[in-house]
């Protein structure tokens, strides 16, 4: 099976950095998927990772370490317009078939 | 259409009722998956069809939930005798194909209400 842990909550100030952590278990690993969804909408993808390292889009970043089963989501120069709900997922054996995390509720105050 | 449609958007219904969730997925796109999420979690799977066929449907909670997809493109989740603990957003999700990008597209999803 595969399980995804990261936290419930986070809360920053607009203009700062923060960075939402995801550790993971998996029998077979393929890659850290992140997604990111406003109250009442679609889930929409952010970003993934097959290789350990830092990917870079414009505000956001994801890093993932294969060997530390983590990987994490940096969010710079934070605007309102961010606060949201924060998933990683794994891809499983069967292509894109994602098992989500929890969800990082994200707060971003003036 | 430009995105993954989902009809209805809101449903409320009384426990014991039939339901019907319809999703439409982006044109071209064969693969397709259907999710629940309920209030402060994460998407939960359900299903998820390669062409018409249901390749994986080991998240579906029990015999009361069905989908198909007829054609390849459409497909309709189906809840029978409805109960108060199948109340959450049911989500539908689309990719061009099963390799593993960990993208899907999702729709707004169809929020179902069981009084």
């Amino acid at each position: 099976g595969q399980s995804l842990e990261q936290p419930s909550e986070v809360t920053a100030v607009e203009g700062a950095i923060v960075q939402i952590n995801c550790t993971y278990q998996t029998s077979g690993f393929y890659g850290l998927s992140w997604y990111q969804q406003h109250d009442g909408g679609a889930p929409t993808f952010l970003s993934y990772n097959a290789l350990d390292g830092l990917e870079e889009t414009g505000r956001f970043s994801s890093f993932l370490s294969r060997s530390d089963s983590y990987g994490y989501l940096l969010l710079q120069e934070l605007q309102m317009k961010d606060s949201a709900s924060y998933f990683c997922a794994l891809p499983g054996d069967a292509g894109n078939m994602l098992t989500f995390g929890g969800g990082t509720r994200l707060m971003v105050k003036p | 259409g430009a995105g993954v449609s989902q009809t209805p958007s809101n449903k409320v219904t009384e426990k014991g009722k039939y339901v019907e969730l319809r999703c439409d997925p982006i044109s071209g796109h064969t693969a397709l998956y259907w999710y629940r999420q309920s209030l402060g979690q994460g998407p939960e799977f359900l299903i998820y069809f390669q062409g018409t066929g249901a390749a994986d449907d080991s998240g579906l909670p029990n015999d009361r939930f069905f989908a198909v997809r007829p054609e390849g493109s459409v497909s309709t989740l189906k809840i029978q005798r409805t109960e108060r603990g199948d109340s959450a957003v049911y989500l539908c999700a689309s990719s061009r194909d099963t390799s593993n990008t960990g993208e899907l597209f999702f729709g707004e999803g169809s929020r179902l209400t069981v009084l």
